[in-house]
């Protein structure tokens, strides 16, 4: 099959670390994307990975591994403007996953 | 740029009406797609297309239809409303296959 799996909902503390795991299962592959979206907003793009490692990105970095089918967002010095939905997506595919909604707590 | 431009914001629809959603870009770009969110749910692919005269299915495309006549435009038809798609509608653009997608605003469609 081709699915996309992360978890549903996280929560995490202000100025603490979270990591956002995205597995997934697919018929070609050229590239995984992670997009932030607020509430009512569209989805942005926020980082990129085609190739096994990590990507860093200020406060943010994406890791990949193609080879078992897995990505991670990680998510650093957490501020409060970082709750959002998370959302991986298989560009092949045109598919995202469901997404990760993330609560930030002072 | 405006990106991408999405026209109406949000629409009540009567069972069995029809109506398009408009998609507009203007970053020249080959790729444009038809997504629907429902509430808690991630992305599914409606339509997509690779340019201008050429458009393909996606995921859940039944009860919907597309058109690419210009590479600016990629409109969304509505035949025959039903309560099934009701769904914020989001269209979508990239260069290519490997780009990253630029979304527009949003459509919120309720069909009572």
């Amino acid at each position: 099959g081709q699915n996309i799996d992360q978890p549903t909902e996280m929560t995490a503390t202000e100025g603490a670390i979270v990591q956002i795991n995205c597995t997934y299962q697919t018929s070609g592959f050229n590239g995984l994307f992670w997009y932030q979206q607020h509430a009512g907003e569209a989805p942005t793009f926020l980082s990129y990975n085609v190739l096994d490692g990590l990507e860093e990105k200020g406060r943010f970095s994406s890791f990949l591994s193609r080879s078992k089918g897995y990505s991670y967002l990680l998510l650093k010095e957490l501020q409060m403007k970082d709750s959002a939905s998370y959302l991986c997506a298989v560009r092949y595919d045109m598919r995202f996953g469901a997404g990760t909604r993330l609560t930030v707590k002072p | 740029n405006a990106g991408v431009t999405q026209t109406p914001k949000f629409r009540i629809l009567k069972i069995g009406q029809s109506m398009t959603l408009q998609c507009a870009q203007d970053m020249n770009h080959n790729y444009m797609y038809w997504y629907r969110q429902d509430p808690g749910m991630g992305l599914k692919l409606i339509y997509y297309s690779v340019g201008a005269g050429i458009t393909d299915k996606g995921e859940v495309p039944n009860g919907y239809n597309v058109s690419r006549s210009t590479t600016e435009d990629f409109p969304l038809r509505l035949e025959l409303a039903a309560p099934s798609q009701t769904s914020v509608y989001f269209c979508a653009s990239s260069f290519d296959r490997v780009e990253t997608q630029y979304f527009g605003p949003g459509t919120r469609l309720l069909v009572l």
